[in-house]
């Protein structure tokens, strides 16, 4: 069974501030997805990384690819109140036909 | 173009009832699924369909039915409702794999 392990599953800093959250698997994915999810919504699609040692930038936000397609990060600079919500990444594969695994989230809140 | 809709928003049953979740896209997205949204447990995969008259069991597909007679409408129905459905659920369609979700329905079951 695959799965997702993601960490700190929270945190909570002050606005400036830089965090990392991470994905981990010990399994290989295709690719790999980050939402956020802010509350009383549904998930929103940040960032889909596909090759091992990519590295995707979001404005503050940079997504990097493991080399060996196990694991994620999400770098946050110069953290915004904007910022807060839950993290998600999620995991898939061309073998499953393409079903998400998702990992179990990072709650993050963005103090003024 | 209202991407992914779910009705309704909230709803409260007693046990026992049935219900049906309402979900419909118009992105023409072959595969949709359903999930619900348990705190710290991530999205659980409950059913997929991977277009019109296709449907399959995700990870906890107990208690609940689908069907997918269109390819826009995706609708979920739960037998007879426990307090362990007691959640909140969300549709979801896909290009390949990147995901568009509707705003979820807060289920209650007493």
């Amino acid at each position: 069974t695959q799965l997702l392990e993601q960490s700190p599953q929270f945190l909570s800093i002050q606005e400036g501030e830089n965090l990392t959250v991470y994905c981990n698997s010990s399994s290989v994915f295709s690719s790999l997805q980050w939402y956020r999810q802010e509350p009383g919504e549904g998930p929103v699609l940040l960032v889909t990384v596909v090759t091992g040692g990519e590295v995707k930038k979001l404005k503050r936000l940079t997504f990097q690819f493991g080399d060996a397609r196990k694991d994620s990060s999400l770098h946050i600079t110069a953290a915004q109140p904007g910022d807060t919500g839950l993290y998600l990444c999620a995991g898939a594969n061309m073998d499953s036909n393409y079903q998400l695994i998702w990992g179990a989230g990072t709650k993050l809140i963005i103090k003024p | 173009n209202a991407g992914v809709t779910q009705t309704p928003k909230f709803q409260v049953l007693k046990t026992g009832q049935s219900m049906t979740l309402q979900c419909a896209q118009d992105m023409n997205h072959e595969y949709m699924s359903w999930y619900r949204q348990d705190p710290g447990m991530g999205l659980r995969l409950i059913h997929y369909s991977v277009g019109a008259g296709i449907t399959d069991q995700g990870e906890v597909p107990n208690g609940y039915n689908v069907s997918r007679s269109t390819t826009e409408d995706f609708p979920l129905r739960l037998l007879s409702a426990a307090p362990s459905q007691t959640s909140v659920y969300f549709c979801a369609s896909s290009y390949i794999s990147e995901q568009f979700f509707g705003p979820g329905t807060r289920l209650t079951v007493l």
